[in-house]
């Protein structure tokens, strides 16, 4: 069982609040990724990290920004929520084993922006 | 950039079993990964398969690939209830360094 966490796991909220998503892997993993779910729809890649400071955009161009100050701890935030923003957010960590990168995700922060 | 197609519905019966297919464009896939989501839930690693290999079985799982037509596709047998969710291939792109996700197949299973 991959041990990666995400806060909060729902969130409701009005438009124009900063919100910030937690991520912590207790896993040791250099790279950690967040991606935007839409019902139904595909995993986009909005920003990634392969360590501390490091922190680069995802291919879906994203109003939130992330930080990496420890291994562990990958936060995401949006300094001023949209409804454009309501969507699933999922936090993931990979590790490199036997010649493949494998990824594992956190349960998800479905968020709703009123 | 890189797509992966797949059919987006799957019904089938309790105990029959389901075969859920998936294109992609990318010919520098290293290696091709399944995942299951579960209503609510994030990503669970099913499976994978190396770009090498043909097939590879995984108790009730089975993945085939056709690399030459860019085809994968994943087998349960036996299906249950318990396997009704969304699964994802999603390859390994060595030229873009990262997984790319198809829209997801969502399976149900009926008695």
């Amino acid at each position: 069982e991959a041990d990666i966490y995400q806060t909060p796991r729902y969130l409701v909220i009005g438009t124009g609040k900063k919100i910030t998503l937690e991520c912590s892997q207790t896993m040791g993993h250099d790279k950690m990724y967040w991606y935007q779910q839409d019902p139904g729809m595909e995993l986009h890649l909005i920003h990634y990290s392969y360590g501390v400071n490091s922190t680069e955009k995802g291919d879906l161009s994203s109003e939130s920004t992330v930080s990496r100050i420890r291994t562990e701890h990958f936060p995401l935030t949006l300094e001023s929520a949209r409804p454009s923003h309501t969507s699933q957010y999922l936090c993931a960590s990979s590790e490199y084993v036997a010649g493949r990168d494998e990824q594992f995700f956190g349960p998800g922060t479905r968020l709703t922006v009123l | 950039g890189e797509d992966v197609e797949q059919s987006l519905f799957l019904s089938v019966r309790e105990g029959d079993s389901s075969v859920i297919n998936c294109t992609y464009t990318d010919s520098s896939s290293t290696y091709l990964y399944w995942y299951k989501q579960e209503p609510g839930a994030g990503l669970q690693l099913l499976t994978y398969i190396f770009s090498n290999m043909d097939m590879k079985q995984d108790q009730r799982l089975t993945v085939l690939l056709n690399k030459k037509d860019k085809h994968l596709s994943l087998r349960i047998a036996d299906t249950q209830t318990g396997d009704s969710a969304i699964y994802f291939c999603a390859p390994f792109s060595g030229g873009y360094n990262k997984l790319i996700f198809g829209a997801g197949t969502r399976l149900a299973v009926h008695p």
